[in-house]
């Protein structure tokens, strides 16, 4: 268990949907990230909060946002949601800035 | 061409043998290099953490990462079926922020059958 979590674990959705999904991080991590993982792409980073504010933006669609809120847990929020939005979206948290990341077990979403 | 090379595999070796797993990169720039392993629907578990070129060892795992030529490797000794897995490398640079993000490669898939 590393201690980030994650929810909901499955989510299965329609196209033009939006959905929130949910981080806690390690007790004492500063930092969020948040990555995709699909067949196709691997893990792809997608954007990344340090003590409630953006540090570093990836891949991250404009259709996709997220926030880092004062009790330090994050949300990311995917709108007008297309098939290949499909995929696994992982959080991770960090103490360091270095990159040392701990994961989630992420959450699982189908659209259709 | 991708920042990280890894190859996908397959990988299938007998319990016992030493596994050899490899990433090649492009960019100079990475500075922090990683390993996760990932069980097939979980998170990735960091296995291996590294800084400078040379080897690093924890029980039966040695990572390797020589940055001239922008090569890392895993070693894992005395391979066991609980090991069967995707191996991810992982390396950060420094981003704009000031963070370092892990780039990752695309994992390759080890199977170790008794």
């Amino acid at each position: 268990d590393s201690g980030v979590t994650q929810t909901p674990k499955h989510l299965i959705t329609a196209t033009g949907q939006r959905v929130t999904l949910r981080c806690s991080p390690r007790s004492g991590d500063l930092s969020v990230y948040w990555y995709q993982q699909s067949l196709d792409q691997g893990l792809q980073f997608l954007i990344q909060y340090y003590n409630g504010e953006e540090r570093a933006k990836g891949n991250i669609l404009e259709r996709f946002s997220a926030q880092q809120f004062p009790d330090l847990h994050s949300e990311l929020n995917l709108s007008s949601l297309e098939l290949g939005d499909s995929a696994l979206y992982f959080c991770a948290s960090s103490v360091q800035y270095t990159g040392e990341l701990f994961f989630g077990e992420g959450s699982r979403l189908t659209v259709l | 061409q991708k920042e990280v090379e890894q190859d996908p595999g397959p990988l299938s070796v007998p319990e016992g043998a030493i596994v050899s797993l490899n990433c090649t990169y492009s960019n100079s720039a990475f500075q922090y290099f990683m390993w996760y392993r990932q069980y097939s629907r979980k998170g990735p578990e960091l296995l291996m953490y590294t800084y400078s070129s040379g080897n690093k060892e924890d029980g039966r795992f040695t990572a390797q990462v020589d940055k001239s030529s922008k090569y890392i490797s895993l070693f894992i000794r005395d391979s066991q079926p609980s090991d069967s897995a995707t191996y991810l490398c992982a390396m950060s640079a420094r981003a704009s922020g000031g963070s370092y993000i892990p780039t990752f490669g695309r994992g390759t898939s080890l199977i170790v059958h008794p």
